[in-house]
């Protein structure tokens, strides 16, 4: 069974410094990896996405991922965060692409600090 | 990116009714629809998964006769929660995949509140 591990509940950084949200997965083929964004009153909203090439994956928002499988761990980073970023960050494993169902890790709470 | 509605945004019930959850895909057709259930400070838990025009297949640990999804168009899935409880309370999130490129497109979600 596929399982995600996000083994920081809470990150607090200084507005400006970078960031880097950890993730480690279990599944036994070639998974397919997402980082999902929340915030209060909104829907998830997908920040960036693995399936296969180049390991280092950019998205939205100025986030990036980077895939190392020898690690299991798909962990999200950010140079320089601004006050927005304040959210709750989900890494997910799916089985595949086309609309199979997601493993959802437990959270990570940001807080940006001025 | 596409986008999915749901509504109500929050309901509250009295214990022993049943509440209607919509989620609907505004502007994509949604082969695939998934419900999720969420609580307060916790991850997404995964509750079933429909196929436009057939039943939906729930997780293990799930009623399917508490929790009844229907998938009756590409733009449509309800989820009623019957005869709620309060430990029914939650915040319930449902997403749309698209057949094209598997994406998962989440809606805003649902605060059922049971008394």
């Amino acid at each position: 069974a596929q399982s995600v591990t996000q083994p920081d509940i809470h990150i607090t950084v200084s507005e400006g410094a970078s960031l880097e949200l950890r993730c480690n997965y279990s599944y036994g083929a070639t998974p397919y990896l997402f980082w999902y964004v929340q915030s209060p009153g909104q829907g998830l909203q997908l920040l960036l996405k693995y399936f296969s090439g180049d390991t280092l994956v950019q998205g939205i928002k100025g986030f990036e991922a980077e895939f190392k499988r020898s690690q299991s761990s798909f962990n999200l980073r950010k140079p320089s965060v601004h006050w927005s970023d304040a959210a709750e960050y989900f890494c997910a494993v799916g089985a595949g692409a086309a609309g199979n169902k997601l493993t959802f890790g437990g959270g990570t709470r940001v807080l940006v600090k001025p | 990116g596409a986008v999915v509605s749901q509504h109500p945004s929050w309901v509250i019930c009295k214990s022993g009714t049943s509440v209607k959850i919509e989620c609907r895909s505004l502007d994509f057709q949604a082969t695939t629809m998934f419900w999720y259930r969420q609580f307060p400070k916790q991850s997404l838990m995964l509750m079933a998964t429909s196929n436009e025009g057939s039943k939906a297949t729930y997780e293990q640990g799930v009623e399917k006769d508490k929790f009844l999804i229907n998938h009756a168009s590409l733009t449509l899935s309800t989820l009623t929660v019957t005869s709620a409880h309060p430990e029914d309370s939650s915040f319930y999130i449902c997403s749309g995949a698209s057949g094209l490129t598997g994406e998962q497109f989440f809606g805003p979600g649902t605060r059922l509140t049971v008394l």
